[in-house]
C-alpha cells in the first residue's frame, strides 16, 4: 500500500515570499490532515480536512495560511507571506476516518522549510 | 486544554527495557496513542489505548491509566534502530473529534 506522499522535501525561502506545499494521501482516506512540526516539539494541527469540507482550522493563521482540498482527494498548503517563524516541518496526514477509536493517522515524510 | 509531558531526553544501551512515560489533562479523552520518529523521517504509528491496562505488540508495549492520566510505553530488548523521538499523542471526541495533540517528544539514544 503506497503511503502519504508529500513535495517537495525541502524548502528555501526568503522571508515575505510565498510557498506551496502538496499532500497525496493514502488512497481511500476520508480525511486528512496539515500538522506543523516546529524543531524540538511536537506536531500541532493547522487544519484537519473529512473529504473536501474543513472540519478544524482553529489553529491555522487564516492571516498567512490557507489550505484546499478541491476534489477530496490531494491537498495544498500555502503561506503567504513567509515569516521566519514558519520555519519548520510541515507534515501531513491521512486515517480512514477521523483518528479515534481503532483509527489511527499515517503520516508523510514531510517537507522541511526554512525561511531566512 | 490540553497539557501533555513527556521526558526529553532517554538513554539506554543495547538488549536493556526503557520505559517513557507520559502523562497529560486533557477533555474529552478519545484514545492515547504512541508514534515513533527517526529523525528527519514521518512519524509512524506504534500503539494505542483507550481502555486502562497494558497492550503488547512484540517488543513493544503501551500502558493507560485514565484516572491518573498517565501512559507509559515499554521498550524491551533495545536495538541500535529503536534511537528515535517517541511523541505520546492524545485523541480528542467532541467538536474537535480526530484531531491529536502531540507532546514535544522523547529522544532516546540507544548506546552499544
Amino acid at each position: 500500500e503506497a503511503g502519504v506522499a508529500q513535495s517537495p522535501r525541502y524548502k528555501i525561502i526568503e522571508k515575505r515570499q510565498s510557498v506551496a506545499f502538496w499532500c497525496n494521501p493514502i488512497s481511500g482516506h476520508a480525511t486528512l490532515y496539515w500538522y506543523q512540526q516546529i524543531l524540538g516539539q511536537g506536531p500541532k494541527l493547522l487544519i484537519q480536512f473529512q473529504n473536501n469540507g474543513v472540519v478544524d482550522d482553529s489553529q491555522l493563521p487564516k492571516d498567512r495560511f490557507s489550505a484546499e482540498r478541491l476534489k477530496g482527494v490531494d491537498s495544498t498548503l500555502k503561506i503567504q507571506p513567509a515569516k521566519l517563524e514558519d520555519s519548520a516541518v510541515y507534515l501531513c496526514a491521512s486515517s480512514f476516518r477521523q483518528t479515534g477509536v481503532n483509527t489511527e493517522a499515517f503520516f508523510g515524510q514531510g517537507t522541511r522549510l526554512t525561511v531566512v | 486544554g490540553q497539557n501533555i509531558d513527556q521526558p526529553t531526553e532517554m538513554t539506554a544501551t543495547e538488549g536493556a527495557i526503557v520505559q517513557i512515560n507520559c502523562t497529560y489533562q486533557t477533555s474529552g479523552f478519545n484514545g492515547l496513542f504512541w508514534y515513533q520518529q527517526h529523525a528527519g523521517e514521518a512519524p509512524t504509528f506504534l500503539s494505542y489505548n483507550v481502555l486502562d491496562g497494558l497492550e503488547e505488540k512484540g517488543r513493544f508495549s503501551s500502558f493507560l491509566s485514565r484516572s491518573k492520566g498517565y501512559s507509559y510505553l515499554l521498550l524491551k530488548e533495545l536495538q541500535m534502530k529503536d534511537s528515535a523521538s517517541y511523541l505520546c499523542a492524545v485523541g480528542h471526541r467532541g467538536s474537535t473529534l480526530g484531531r491529536l495533540y502531540f507532546g514535544r517528544g522523547t529522544q532516546l539514544t540507544v548506546w552499544p
